[in-house]
């Protein structure tokens, strides 16, 4: 069965640090994507990774496939309010016909 | 382009009592996807449907749950004789083409709570 884990589960963190989100697996992914959802909202596709080492960034936000394909990592810099919610990762599964999803790493930014 | 639509935004239900809950997806989009929210289980997949047709409904309890999207008019998901259980967050996602890899796109949601 794959699962994905992610760490941590809670991050509560000032404006203007640094962080760093974690999704594991012992399976090999073809892909894996990472969502951001809102509380009363559903998720919100961030970035698909593909290719293993592949990094994509999207404006703070720095994500990392690994090498082999079994874990991902979220970076964000200069952490801003806005960037409050829950990180969710996800990859493809079951014949590719759906996502299987971590439990999520819910973000706090503080002013 | 209107987004994926799910409605209602929240159902209260009594225990014994149908709930129905509606999916448009987006335009153009062939494929529904049905997943249930949990704060302790996280995000679950229920059923994946193209037009008219089940594909794959391995998620989806056997007894007292339907989906179905038909030729015209949203997606359906059907839960009969509720239970407390049957509580949560249920999303519905589309996507143009079939594929875990390919992006899909969520609603908002619907919150049920059977009392």
């Amino acid at each position: 069965t794959q699962l994905l884990e992610q760490s941590p589960q809670f991050l509560s963190i000032q404006e203007g640090e640094n962080l760093t989100v974690y999704c594991n697996s012992s399976s090999v992914f073809s892909s894996l994507q990472w969502y951001r959802q809102e509380p009363g909202e559903g998720p919100v596709l961030l970035v698909t990774v593909v290719t293993g080492g592949e990094v994509k960034k999207l404006k703070r936000l720095t994500f990392q496939f690994g090498d082999a394909r079994k874990d991902s990592s979220l970076h964000i810099t200069a952490a801003q309010t806005g960037d409050t919610g829950l990180y969710l990762c996800a990859g493809p599964a079951g014949n590719n016909r759906k996502l299987i999803w971590g439990l999520g790493t819910s973000l706090a930014v503080n002013p | 382009n209107a987004g994926v639509m799910q409605n209602p935004r929240h159902l209260v239900r009594r225990r014994g009592q149908e709930a129905r809950l509606r999916c448009s997806p987006m335009k153009g989009h062939s494929h529904v996807y049905w997943y249930r929210q949990l704060p302790e289980e996280g995000l679950k997949f229920m059923v994946y449907l193209q037009k008219e047709n089940i594909i794959d409904e391995s998620g989806m309890p056997k007894e007292r749950f339907s989906a179905e999207f038909p030729k015209e008019g949203p997606s359906i998901l059907r839960i009969q004789q509720v239970v407390r259980g049957d509580s949560a967050a249920y999303f519905c996602a589309s996507s143009p083409r079939p594929g875990g890899n390919t992006e899909a796109f969520f609603g908002q949601g619907t919150r049920l709570t059977v009392v």
